[in-house]
């Protein structure tokens, strides 16, 4: 399969900790790229690779992977956390690029 | 800090072409791939394809096929994509990005096409 699947809606406590998942084939093979989207902008890069953060990305947001699985961990959500989430990876053939459907999370 | 700014917001009617550029400026042009990615209004993003700019080489999804053309000029560091025999679901905010090795680290601000009789 091509695809990636995302819960399309996560909520989690202020200060709590919260992990986002995205499943599909390639991300046996390719690791998963994450991205956050709040109103009105563009997405923004938080994890790639193994576990790298860009610069500027706070340290409690985190990635990890095993078999076709591949999460984002929140270790200490903030309000300014909440956004749209989205996974990326190559596509199973290694060709092309897929994105999964995107989680809403929600801060409480 | 790396930039990539984009072409400004366009309406279209259904059938026609439209062309988005995305101009990279603080970084090397032809190192990286320049992907496009659209996202129809409340919808997620939907990868469309890439170009590598110091070859040319492209690679579009199957959804896009025979519709969308990317093209570079590496002399203005712009790439281009266009994308034809518009439809209303075509209406959507276009991206670029680049990536440098299978990560999309910088965006750009986004393109407004609507397709719209």
């Amino acid at each position: 399969s091509s695809e990636l699947t995302q819960d399309p809606a996560v909520s989690v406590a202020l200060g709590q900790t919260v992990r986002i998942t995205c499943q599909g084939d390639s991300l046996r093979t390719y690791y998963a790229s994450w991205y956050l989207q709040k109103p009105g902008q563009a997405p923004l890069l938080v994890i790639y690779g193994k576990n790298n953060r860009p610069s500027g990305i706070p340290d409690r947001f985190s990635g990890s992977s095993s078999g076709n699985t591949a999460s984002l961990t929140i270790t200490g959500a903030q309000a300014e956390d909440e956004a749209d989430y989205y996974c990326n990876s190559r596509d199973s053939s290694g060709n092309h690029v897929v994105f999964g459907g995107g989680t809403k999370l929600t801060v409480l | 800090q790396v930039q990539l700014v984009q072409s400004g917001a366009e309406v279209k009617q259904p059938g026609a072409s439209v062309m988005v550029s995305c101009k990279g400026s603080r970084y090397t042009f032809t190192g990286y791939t320049i992907h496009w990615v659209r996202q129809a209004p409340g919808q997620g993003l939907e990868w469309m394809g890439w170009i590598k700019p110091n070859s040319g080489d492209t690679k579009y999804a199957q959804k896009f096929q025979g519709r969308v053309t990317m093209t570079r000029d590496t002399s203005i560091s712009t790439a281009y994509m266009e994308l034809s025999r518009l439809r209303s679901d075509d209406t959507a905010i276009y991206y670029c990005a680049s990536d440098p090795l299978d990560y999309f680290d910088y965006w750009g601000q986004g393109t407004l096409v609507t397709v719209s009789s």
